[in-house]
């Protein structure tokens, strides 16, 4: 069964510290994986996406790495900020289907105190 | 910022009423899709579209239907709505790929959402 897991669920963190979030998928075959924010009441905004031959990927404090042989993926966010405050959404597209279907993760919930 | 739009935001109904909700984009997108989350859970695709008069039901089983009679407007329709329907609904929108797959550069851009509460 086609999965995306995420870890942890939820996490609280001090404005200015690192954080790092998991993504383990079990979806195949596997075409791009992406990493999107999500705010409270808005609709998911995506930050990275990587595909079967790329590592890592940047987007200004944020910094995706994806291991497509264990099929992990982590997100680290550099010197977090109040604004970081969201949810965090792996979600992995096959390529078997007409559609490249998505699989979504119920995302961690990230939390940054001042 | 995408220029994908839903209203109403937000909606409280009581049972049994017909509703639609609404999204429209701009930026010509071919392919369509409208979500439903709950809270603390992951997205599930309940109705997508590849472009005009196409609609095709997601893995969700959904009461809801959809039309998509211009590009830019993809209307989600309740004929009849229950407490079970509670929920946030999502519209997205992509550009279509080559052979009508997501290539690995696609990207599905998303509205804010309209929360959903029926009495």
């Amino acid at each position: 069964k086609n999965q995306v897991e995420q870890s942890p669920q939820s996490l609280i963190i001090l404005e200015g510290k690192n954080c790092t979030l998991q993504c383990n998928y079990t979806v195949s075959p596997f075409s791009n994986l992406r990493w999107y924010k999500q705010d409270t009441g808005r609709g998911p905004v995506s930050l990275t996406i990587m595909t079967f031959s790329e590592n890592t990927k940047s987007n200004g404090r944020y910094t995706a790495t994806l291991d497509a042989d264990t099929k992990q993926s982590s997100l680290h966010i550099t010197a977090s900020q109040l604004s970081d405050s969201a949810s965090y959404i792996c979600v992995v597209s096959d390529r078997g289907s007409t559609l490249g279907r998505l699989y979504f993760g119920r995302g961690t919930q990230l939390t940054v105190w001042p | 910022e995408a220029d994908i739009y839903q209203t109403p935001r937000y909606l409280v109904i009581g049972t049994g009423k017909k509703i639609t909700l609404e999204c429209s984009q701009t930026m010509g997108h071919d392919k369509m899709y409208w979500y439903q989350q709950d809270p603390g859970m992951e997205l599930h695709l309940i109705h997508y579209s590849y472009g005009v008069n196409s609609t095709e039901k997601g893995d969700l089983s959904s009461e809801s239907t959809v039309s998509r009679i211009r590009t830019e407007h993809f209307p989600l329709t309740l004929e009849s709505a229950r407490p079970s329907h509670t929920s946030q609904y999502l519209c997205a929108s992509s550009e279509l790929g080559g052979q009508g797959e997501t290539t690995p550069t696609e990207t599905q851009y998303f509205g804010p959402g309209t929360r959903l509460l029926v009495l």
